[in-house]
């Protein structure tokens, strides 16, 4: 099976931090994502990456940014967190334009 | 743009009884992939059914079946005998080129 693992299940940061938020996958999956998902409004895509060191905004990119510098690895980072950043994050990865999305458990941040 | 509505924000339905839970999109593409997915308060997501817009005959999973109708752009849900554990949170999705777009999602409660 696959295993996505975010590195935190719960996190609470202050306005104007730095956050990281980190995924890993164990099935060499090419593609890799960020969502947020918001009460009402479903999951949205942040960021996503096809392949190393490459990365694509997503629908929502401002206030993110990503990093992707092993095929493993795909990180999401708030340069200056704000409370509008409150919310579930989820990370999800793929191998292939035509295969389901494997997702983690989800980080629940909190911007105070 | 891709867009993906569920018009039901909550549904209830008794042990044992059968549910469909109602999924329209939008998309100028003509070949893209259909997700049903399933977010239980562990609030992972998890696959339940996966549809191919080229196959005119309809996806099963066991319990889980779809009803795919292309020229109206309708991806139903289908669960028959409903448990308990399917309580949960489901979302329909849409994809093209590896990059999902989700529906706001229907939070379904089986009861006893």
């Amino acid at each position: 099976d696959v295993k996505v693992t975010q590195s935190s299940r719960y996190l609470v940061k202050r306005t104007g931090e730095k956050v990281f938020l980190e995924c890993v996958q164990d099935m060499d999956h090419e593609n890799m994502f960020w969502y947020r998902q918001d009460p009402g409004l479903g999951l949205r895509l942040i960021y996503f990456s096809y392949d190393v060191k490459m990365k694509e905004k997503g629908d929502i990119p401002e206030g993110y940014s990503v990093s992707r510098e092993k095929k493993e690895r795909f990180s999401l980072i708030l340069e200056s967190a704000s409370t509008n950043q409150t919310s579930m994050y989820l990370c999800a990865s793929s191998q292939g334009a035509s295969q389901p999305q494997h997702f983690g458990d989800g980080t629940r941040l909190s911007i105070l | 743009a891709q867009t993906v509505t569920q018009s039901q924000p909550e549904m209830s339905v008794q042990e044992a009884e059968t549910v469909t839970l109602s999924c329209t999109y939008d998309t100028s593409e003509s070949n893209y992939y259909l997700f049903w997915y399933k977010q239980p308060p562990s609030r992972q997501m998890i696959l339940v059914i996966r549809q191919e817009a080229y196959k005119q005959q309809n996806a099963t999973e066991n319990r889980f079946s779809v009803n795919f109708q292309k020229a109206a752009k309708s991806f139903s849900l289908k669960i028959s005998d409903s448990q308990l554990g399917d309580t949960a949170m489901y979302f329909c999705a849409f994809m093209t080129a590896s990059k999902l777009t989700f529906g706001t999602g229907t939070r379904l409660q089986v009861t006893l």
